[in-house]
């Protein structure tokens, strides 16, 4: 079985402040694929990054990084320097490589409110 | 741009009326699912088409039904609604390629059961 775990439900910072979304995994699977999406007030699941689970080098886009750590099953997504835009509902996603049809096992999101 | 859309944006049924949920895409991509996502929750799977191979979600209620005519149409059938399924529905495709793996949401139909 799979399970995804954001502790935060929901987060409120000041604008230009960083932010850290938390993201805990439980799979059995060797192989599999971690996820972000952004889900803005408009509804729309907007896909941020994919990370497989070979793959632990951090990544940094812009004002957004993630740190993946097999050791501790984490996928945090930190935000820096925040905008009003970056108010959001974010979920953290789990896909097991043996599923067909990529099924994804969705965490309960946090929602980050962004204050100007 | 290729994308997955969605109609209508927003949707206003009476308890008991039947209505359908329209689904598009441009992506050509092979798989398609319907989500259905209650205020404050994470999206729940209802069912998925691999190509067009059904697959329902083991507690998906039979009041929901869906069809896919072709790769890139997909309809989310609602029987009989009840207040219950008022919620977001969501659509996404994704390329079956257990490389890619990542799903590409539509703008959702906002379902409201009066």
């Amino acid at each position: 079985a799979q399970k995804v775990t954001q502790a935060q439900t929901e987060i409120s910072v000041v604008e230009k402040e960083d932010v850290t979304l938390d993201c805990v995994y439980e799979t059995r699977d060797t192989t599999y694929y971690l996820f972000w999406y952004k889900q803005p007030p408009s509804g729309e699941l907007v896909f941020l990054i994919r990370r497989n689970s070979f793959d632990e080098q951090n990544e940094i886009s812009g004002r957004y990084s993630w740190n993946f750590q097999k050791s501790t099953s984490s996928f945090n997504f930190t935000i820096t320097a925040s905008q009003v835009v970056d108010s959001a509902v974010y979920f953290c996603a789990l896909s097991a490589s043996n599923n067909a049809g990529n099924m994804l096992t969705f965490g309960g999101g946090t929602r980050l409110m962004v204050k100007p | 741009d290729a994308m997955v859309i969605q109609n209508p944006r927003y949707q206003v049924t009476q308890f008991g009326k039947p209505v359908t949920l329209s689904c598009s895409q441009t992506l050509n991509h092979n798989v398609m699912y319907w989500y259905q996502q209650k205020s404050s929750q994470a999206p729940k799977l209802l069912f998925h088409y691999y190509d067009k191979d059904f697959n329902n979600e083991a507690d998906t209620p039979d009041n929901f039904q869906s069809r896919r005519p072709n790769t890139s149409f997909c309809f989310l059938d609602i029987r009989s609604p009840g207040l219950g399924d008022a919620a977001m529905y969501l659509c996404a495709t994704s390329s079956g390629s257990k490389i890619l793996g990542e799903q590409f949401f539509g703008p959702g139909t906002r379902l409201t059961v009066l």
